[in-house]
């Protein structure tokens, strides 16, 4: 059965203490992985899509990372306005339609 | 430029009644989505409309109905709520293809069915 699992669960980072979110799946015949940010009381917001591995993408103070199993989103010298949920998603079943992991649940202080 | 839109933001049902959540997207996208989102469960896919006039079954469509009312608007109807419909429910909508995955969503509706 196709899965996405995200870990850790939570994570608690000092400002300026840079860290990484894994997302590791087991989808055979990857067609892209996305990687999405929800602040509380909001809808989720695209931020990256991969497709291959080897691939990265940035975008200010995040990375994203592809190997054949798993993804990272490396966060550099964060700020408290980075913390919210980052969210895993990758298409399975066949399907384009992503299934989407539980999230790792950010919190930067000051 | 709105992006995707829902109405309404909260409700509070009793179980047995039913209720139309609306959602529009003016960003002319061929698919548009339902998920709901549970403490601990993540988003799951209710129902999604690939194009203009399909509809199709996600992960979770029991107790669920819905309407593709043109390529802006998709709505989901609860015909009979329970306490277990109690959720908060997303409308997104993409592009068809490869670029389904990069979706677009709404703020969300906060229903409580007591």
């Amino acid at each position: 059965e196709d899965q996405v699992t995200q870990s850790p669960e939570a994570l608690r980072l000092q400002e300026g203490e840079s860290s990484s979110l894994n997302c590791s799946y087991t989808v055979s015949g990857l067609r892209g992985l996305f990687w999405y940010r929800q602040d509380p009381g909001k809808g989720p917001e695209f931020l990256f899509t991969l497709y291959s591995a080897g691939e990265e993408k940035e975008k200010e103070r995040l990375k994203a990372t592809l190997t054949k199993k798993e993804s990272f989103l490396h966060i550099t010298a964060p700020k408290p306005e980075d913390s919210a949920t980052y969210l895993c998603a990758v298409p399975s079943g066949g399907s384009y339609i992503p299934t989407f992991g539980r999230g790792t649940s950010l919190i930067v202080h000051p | 430029n709105a992006g995707v839109t829902q109405t309404p933001k909260f409700q509070v049902l009793k179980t047995g009644q039913s209720m139309t959540l609306q959602c529009a997207q003016d960003m002319n996208h061929n698919s548009m989505y339902w998920y709901r989102q549970d403490p601990g469960m993540g988003l799951r896919l209710i129902y999604y409309s690939a194009s203009e006039g399909t509809t199709d079954k996600g992960e979770v469509p029991n107790g669920y109905n819905v309407s593709r009312l043109n390529k802006r608007e998709f709505s989901l109807r609860l015909e009979s709520a329970a306490p277990s419909q109690t959720s908060v429910y997303f409308c997104a909508s993409s592009e068809t293809g490869g670029s389904v995955g990069e979706q677009y969503f709404g703020p969300g509706t906060r229903l409580t069915v007591t």
